[in-house]
């Protein structure tokens, strides 16, 4: 069936670090994938989507890549500060399912100073 | 403009008791989401409403949910009799349109516990 693996947490850097958490996905159809991220005490908050093979989706000076090759939407950031500890998920939609978003496991980040 | 909002923020209950979760979503938002992400794991889908119609309530994990939108604003989800494998936060999401395009906007979820 239709998932999202992302890798395991927790992730501990020190700030300024480079920051990669991996996402591979499988589906039956065409995708749009999304990175979205819940700080603490708060609800998920979209991060950025790409809808469409080869698109890159950023905010924040967090980016993702569509590579359909390798069904995969990793998501990056360079220099990461103590303000993006959070929890990190990784879904997509397919168009012929209405809207459903299928989530990763979730990945927690540290950031310490 | 308002976000979506989720009442209460935390439930804490006996097995065998019922619980009503509420969600407001965005004004003029026709659709309507439930998730849920139980110890840890990810986040499951559990119906979607547009308007008051279900649209899809494959998620949903058995008879003892029922969710509810009466005219199209705020929904309700019911959790009755409540079992110790309900607990975890049920997240609820509305949009104005569906599919890859229209951003899901959540809201801070509610953490039920079963004791």
């Amino acid at each position: 069936g239709d998932s999202v693996t992302q890798m395991e947490g927790p992730v501990t850097l020190s700030e300024e670090a480079f920051l990669t958490i991996n996402c591979t996905y499988t589906a039956t159809g065409y995708p749009s994938l999304f990175w979205y991220v819940q700080y603490p005490g708060e609800g998920l908050q979209l991060l950025l989507k790409a809808t469409k093979a080869d698109d890159k989706g950023s905010n924040k000076g967090f980016e993702a890549t569509y590579r359909k090759e390798t069904t995969s939407f990793h998501l990056e950031k360079g220099s990461v500060q103590v303000s993006d500890s959070a929890v990190y998920f990784c879904a997509l939609i397919l168009y012929n399912q209405g809207g459903k978003l299928i989530f990763g496991q979730g990945t927690e980040l540290s950031v310490k100073p | 403009e308002a976000g979506v909002t989720q009442f209460p923020s935390h439930s804490v209950i006996e097995k065998g008791q019922t619980v009503t979760l509420r969600c407001d979503p965005i004004s003029g938002h026709d659709n309507l989401y439930w998730y849920r992400r139980v110890m840890g794991k990810e986040i499951k889908f559990l119906l979607h409403f547009v308007k008051e119609s279900k649209q899809d309530e494959s998620g949903m994990p058995n008879n003892r949910f029922l969710a509810e939108r009466t005219g199209g604003t705020y929904s309700t989800l019911k959790v009755q009799p409540a079992e110790l494998e309900d607990s975890g936060v049920y997240f609820c999401a509305s949009s104005l349109g569906q599919g890859g395009t229209d951003t899901q906007y959540f809201g801070p979820g509610t953490r039920l516990t079963v004791l």
